[in-house]
C-alpha cells in the first residue's frame, strides 16, 4: 500500500513532555514537510527537508525539531519549549524531479496537551 | 505577512449551481499556484493547479483561472455537489531557479453545497 503514513492518529501530551510523530512515506520524493494546522487557520509550515541530512525552518519552527536519516522517514519531534502544541499536523511529501510544486499529505496526527 | 489570502471564510451554494472560490496573492515571484480540498480530521488532497505561464487550466468539473495582473485566481466548480462540501486551500510556491519547494497556504474557505 503506497503512499503516507503519520503515526499515531491521536496523541495525549503531558505538560513538560517531549514527543514524536512519525511520518513514512514509499513515494520515493525526496522533499518532506512538517505542517501545523489550527482551528480557522490555514497550514503553516514548521519544518521541510530536500534531501537526507538537510533541513531547514519553516515559518513556525520554535520549539519543534527534526532529523532525516533516511529518504523515507521524516519524524517531528514537540519539545517542551512549544507553548501551544494542541493542534493538527500534517506531514507532506513533494517529487522534486517533477515541475511544480504539488504536495501530498499523510492523514495527519491530533496532539492534545492535556 | 500573510502572502496567499483567502478573504471568504465560508462559501453557501446550492447543488447544481456554480461555485467560486476565490484567493489573492501579494509576493509577485509566485510562479505555481494549487488548490487543495479538506475535510476535517483528513489530510488535505491535491485538486488542481495552474503554472504562471497559464491563465487558465481544467480538469473535470474543476477550473482554475489566474489574473497575473491582479495577483488573484479562483477556482470553478461546475456543477456544484454535496460531497464537495469541504474546506478549500489554495496555496502558491516559487518554483524558478532552484526553489526551496515550500508552499504557501491561505487561511482556507469552507464551501457548502447545499442538496
Amino acid at each position: 500500500d503506497g503512499g503516507i503514513t503519520q503515526s499515531p492518529k491521536y496523541l495525549f501530551r503531558k505538560e513538560g513532555q517531549n514527543v514524536t510523530l512519525s511520518c513514512e512515506q514509499n513515494l520515493n520524493h525526496d522533499a518532506m514537510y512538517w505542517y501545523r494546522q489550527d482551528p480557522g487557520q490555514g497550514l503553516r509550515l514548521i519544518y521541510y527537508s530536500q534531501i537526507v541530512n538537510d533541513f531547514q525552518k519553516g515559518d513556525i519552527a520554535e520549539g519543534y525539531s527534526v532529523s532525516r536519516e533516511k529518504k523515507e522517514s521524516f519524524p517531528l519531534t514537540v519539545t517542551s519549549a512549544q507553548k501551544n502544541p494542541t493542534a493538527f499536523y500534517l506531514c507532506a511529501t513533494a517529487d522534486r524531479r517533477r515541475f511544480g510544486n504539488t504536495i501530498y499529505f499523510g492523514e495527519g496526527s491530533w496532539l492534545t496537551v492535556v | 505577512d500573510q502572502q496567499v489570502k483567502q478573504n471568504s471564510p465560508s462559501l453557501s451554494v446550492q447543488e447544481g449551481r456554480i461555485s467560486i472560490l476565490n484567493c489573492d496573492y501579494t509576493n509577485s515571484m509566485f510562479d505555481y499556484f494549487l488548490w487543495y480540498k479538506k475535510y476535517p480530521a483528513e489530510g488535505p488532497t491535491f485538486l488542481i493547479s495552474i503554472s504562471s505561464i497559464k491563465d487558465k487550466n481544467e480538469d473535470g468539473r474543476f477550473t482554475v483561472f489566474l489574473n497575473k495582473s491582479a495577483k488573484h485566481l479562483s477556482l470553478h466548480i461546475v456543477p456544484s455537489q454535496p460531497g464537495d462540501s469541504a474546506v478549500y486551500f489554495c496555496a502558491a510556491s516559487v518554483n524558478s531557479g532552484g526553489s526551496n519547494y515550500k508552499l504557501t497556504f491561505g487561511k482556507g474557505t469552507l464551501l457548502t453545497v447545499n442538496p
